[in-house]
């Protein structure tokens, strides 16, 4: 067991650039979840996957934020234009879900993004 | 509103005392619980959690956390506090039909004294 990998670990970039960040999950597991998490505030989430469906979107994941999981195993997550207020820590997570769904997410060490 | 409060934004206890960390929810459905930790610049940990049954859950590293119902609480519990506990530590709220998907409070800073 490898754990949850995210690349790049960090990430600085100017405003109005473009980032993606990559996340591959523990390899059985089907569902993979982004979240946010902004200096002294508890994680926020952002979208999941169900194999390679993305099942729900957060309101925080506006028009310049794309993710995907094309076949159901490592996602992306792409910012476009970035601005300031993008400056995060983002972290993905993954869960085996089945007859027993137990919920637990394993978490990545996270993509620290700062755009200046 | 679904919400979880952690009311203490930094705590600090000397190392060998004991600790609690609280945790208030608010959620519709049957809640599950969780307690994360996260050190400086890393991920998170699962420390531990609660589905159903015995309210008294034991977890990693010595935690411990008591679910009850009552007071919409999760409060974190270890006897003997060691240096090596220092991180931040979050309370997470999540369902069985909410996709996993969880919510998080905003997260208790644990410094431990000499």
């Amino acid at each position: 067991d490898t754990g949850v990998s995210q690349n790049p670990r960090h990430k600085i970039t100017k405003r109005g650039q473009n980032v993606t960040f990559r996340c591959d999950p523990i390899s059985e597991h089907n569902r993979l979840y982004w979240y946010r998490q902004t200096l002294g505030q508890g994680p926020e989430f952002l979208t999941y996957f169900q194999n390679e469906a993305q099942l729900e979107k957060s309101r925080l994941l506006s028009d310049r934020f794309s993710a995907e999981r094309p076949k159901g195993s490592f996602s992306t997550l792409e910012i476009q234009r970035t601005e300031q207020g993008d400056s995060a820590m983002y972290l993905c997570a993954s869960s085996l879900v089945g007859t027993t769904n137990t919920g637990e997410l394993f978490f990545g060490e996270g993509s620290r993004l700062t755009v200046l | 509103a679904q919400s979880v409060t952690q009311p203490d934004i930094h705590i600090t206890v000397s190392e060998g005392a004991s600790l609690e960390l609280r945790c208030n929810y608010s959620y519709g459905a049957t809640p599950y619980l969780f307690w994360y930790v996260q050190s400086p610049g890393q991920g998170l940990q699962l420390l531990l959690k609660y589905f159903s049954g015995d309210t008294l859950v034991q977890g990693i590293k010595g935690f411990e956390a008591e679910f009850k119902r009552s007071q919409s609480s999760f409060n974190l519990r270890k006897p003997s506090v060691h240096w090596s506990d220092a991180a931040e530590y979050f309370c997470a709220v999540g369902a069985y039909n909410q996709g996993g998907k969880l919510i998080f409070g905003q997260g208790t800073e644990l410094s431990v004294k000499p």
